[in-house]
């Protein structure tokens, strides 16, 4: 994706390993998370999301751990292929009197085959 | 593909100019929310209409505003433009009316100010 660009984390991997991409929200009063994949000239394309009254969600080749205590979310990807190479953003839903999606700066994973 | 198509892809215009960016949000979905994406400020929330009438405000200038119009689909119009309005502007949409739903993004407008 074309965002923070310049200044974005960067996570490099090799084909076939795991990922964890680490993610620190603001609010502790947030009780929805979703994590974003962003390819180069796309928008932000949903993954997984997960509530607080869950601690984990699993989805095809994808973890979300969500640790409240200290406003942690991550999301693993197992068998991380080329095709995962992109910027992941995680977003919390604050409540500010409505419901607002708050994004987080973005992590950038690249693949090596 | 999330099932929100927005037009043009690009845009190419010049300062104090006024654009229309349009929206179709994924068929069902009652709300569509704005948003701007650029190289300084990561995703920003601009606005979100829900079946036809506006529910929240973001960081919305007041150079922008936008609508929803009755069979869905939204607009968002930005006038006397400036150069630090060049971004991406993305269109997400979500059934609405409910808690804790995801939005799905279509693919954006790239508008570049000369």
């Amino acid at each position: 994706g074309e965002s923070v660009g310049l200044h974005l984390p960067t996570l490099s991997v090799q084909e076939g390993d795991n990922s964890i991409i680490n993610c620190a929200y603001s609010n502790s009063a947030s009780d929805y998370f979703i994590w974003y994949k962003q390819e180069s000239g796309k928008g932000p394309q949903f993954i997984i999301d997960i509530r607080s009254n869950m601690d984990k969600r699993q989805g095809q080749r994808v973890t979300v751990l969500l640790n409240k205590t200290v406003k942690h979310l991550s999301l693993q990807i197992a068998a991380t292929q080329p095709g995962d190479s992109a910027v992941y953003f995680c977003a919390e839903f604050m409540n500010t009197g409505f419901q607002k999606l708050v994004f987080g700066t973005g992590t950038r994973l690249l693949v090596s085959p | 593909d999330s099932g929100v198509t927005q037009t043009p892809k690009h845009l190419i215009t010049a300062t104090g100019q006024r654009v229309t960016l349009r929206c179709s949000p994924r068929s069902g979905d009652l709300s569509v929310y704005w948003y701007q994406q650029s190289l300084d400020q990561g995703l920003q929330f601009l606005i979100q209409y829900y079946n036809g009438e506006e529910r929240a405000k973001g960081n919305i200038l007041e150079r922008f505003s936008a609508q929803q119009f009755p069979d869905l689909h939204s607009e968002l119009n930005l006038s006397s433009l400036e150069l630090g309005d060049s971004a991406l502007y993305f269109c997400a949409s979500s059934v609405g009316g409910l808690r804790n739903q995801p939005q799905h993004f279509g693919d954006g407008t790239r508008l570049s100010i000369l």
